[in-house]
């Protein structure tokens, strides 16, 4: 149980273009979902945490308009990466938990972004 | 601030001989800290977790941490490695956040 999906697992665009990452409960609802990112050889970041039905709330220097989130349903969130720029190539982790940061985060497999 | 310093980047130990991997952290108030495992192309899974109780906490796969406030540290061990450990291990505290260490990768060697 607790499985947590992320689609696509990895992805190559170019220069500009906009990216879509979906991150998916399988088989709970989850509440609140995190987006984290993480640069080769370091640790993940917190980008962002959303409620369902809610607006996201970024972390400072998250740029909101860059990396918009969407969690429309209990079962899933999205990451759109907008304008996307070689410096935006990174690793993308979700979770999600039932209830908050405060309850256990199950997290996905992770999505590998590269943008040429 | 809180904050979690992962003492080795990488471990490598033999199949069979025993694991350490070294966490130390900083923290204003009365921690939760967690252990948390990364394999290839699978989601981080929860080793472990220290939430104010017992001070030796045990958890999956036969992995242990003890949380030691006088030296802030919360060090995972194993007794024995296999080689299914080989894996990127996490030390992680919570606030209103998780915030994570820098990673330790485990090889095992046959």
């Amino acid at each position: 149980g607790a499985v947590v999906s992320q689609h696509p697992s990895w992805v190559i665009c170019k220069s500009g273009t906009s990216v879509k990452i979906e991150c998916r409960s399988l088989d709970f609802q989850a509440t609140t979902m995190f987006w984290y990112r993480q640069f080769p050889k370091q640790s993940l970041m917190l980008m962002a945490t959303s409620n369902e039905g809610s607006k996201a709330t970024y972390e400072q220097g998250v740029e909101k308009d860059k990396f918009l989130i969407n969690h429309a349903s209990l079962t899933l969130s999205t990451l759109t990466v907008t304008s996307a720029h070689p410096e935006d190539s990174s690793f993308y982790i979700c979770s999600a938990s039932v209830g908050g940061a405060y309850n256990e985060q199950f997290f996905g497999p992770g999505t590998r972004l590269t943008v040429l | 601030a809180q904050s979690v310093t992962q003492l080795d980047s990488h471990v490598s130990v033999s199949e069979g001989t025993p694991v350490l991997l070294r966490c130390n952290y900083s923290s204003s108030y009365s921690p939760s800290l967690f252990w948390y495992v990364q394999h290839p192309n699978k989601g981080l899974q929860l080793l472990l977790k220290y939430t104010s109780a017992a001070t030796l906490v045990k958890g999956i796969n036969g992995f242990e941490a003890e949380f030691k406030k006088s030296e802030t540290s919360f060090h995972l061990t194993k007794p024995s490695a296999h080689m299914s450990d080989a894996a990127e291990y996490f030390c992680v505290v919570r606030v209103n956040k998780l915030i994570f260490g820098a990673g330790t990768r485990l090889a095992v060697h046959p």
